[in-house]
């Protein structure tokens, strides 16, 4: 079974600071999906960037990037120029590509606080 | 635009009685996902339905739990003679297809249920 870990259950940044968040993951698959989703307090679980396992180039969408190493199974997750909003918690996710891809497996997650 | 809508927000039950979740996915999606989050943990697969069907219950409890998704109206999810550890946020997902990838999973905020 896959298993997803995030070694970091909380991390703080200082506004308009870089923040890196860690993810590890553990597969047999050679193709697969990543995934990063937030969770503010008002629970809604929300996608922020996502990345296919065959592709070499790292995911970016606007301040969040990944740093995909797929020969390490890590799949880190930069924030740049950290906002107050951004504060959550952030769940790394994993999903195999074959027909059972709705099924995602969940890290614990890492709190994440911005300071003003 | 209306997104994933659940209710209600906030469920307490006492121990032996029944709970019903309710989901409305997204327009013009067909596909809904059941996950459910115990404290300090990620979410985790319970149910995948279509309407009338289902489709993968293997996260479901083999007891006391079920879903179904009528032709008309929300999906439910129906925890029987609840107990203390069902006790979680429970999540609603819903996707034009079946895929986690090519037509992400959209999240309502959850069902917080607390048995008593």
């Amino acid at each position: 079974a896959q298993t997803v870990t995030q070694s970091q259950p909380e991390m703080s940044v200082q506004e308009a600071e870089t923040v890196t968040l860690s993810c590890t993951y553990d597969t047999s698959e050679s193709d697969y999906y990543l995934f990063w989703y937030k969770q503010p307090p008002s629970r809604q679980m929300i996608l922020v960037i996502r990345q296919e396992a065959y592709k070499q180039q790292n995911a970016t969408e606007n301040r969040f990037s990944v740093n995909f190493q797929k020969a390490a199974k890590s799949f880190s997750l930069k924030i740049s120029d950290s906002q107050l909003g951004d504060a959550a918690m952030y769940f790394c996710a994993y999903a195999n590509s074959g027909g059972s891809n709705y099924k995602l497996t969940f890290g614990k997650g890492t709190l994440l606080t911005v300071n003003p | 635009n209306a997104g994933v809508m659940q209710n209600p927000r906030h469920l307490v039950r006492r121990r032996g009685q029944e709970a019903r979740l309710r989901c409305s996915p997204m327009k013009g999606h067909s596909h809904v996902y059941w996950y459910r989050q115990l404290p300090e943990e990620g979410l985790k697969f319970m149910v995948y339905l279509q309407k009338e069907n289902i489709i993968d219950e293997s996260g479901m409890p083999k007891e006391r739990f079920s879903a179904e998704f009528p032709k008309e109206g929300p999906s439910i999810l129906r925890i029987q003679q609840v107990v203390r550890g069902d006790s979680a946020a429970y999540f609603c997902a819903s996707s034009p297809q079946g895929s986690s990838y090519n037509s992400p999973l959209h999240f309502g905020n959850g069902t917080r249920l607390t048995v008593t």
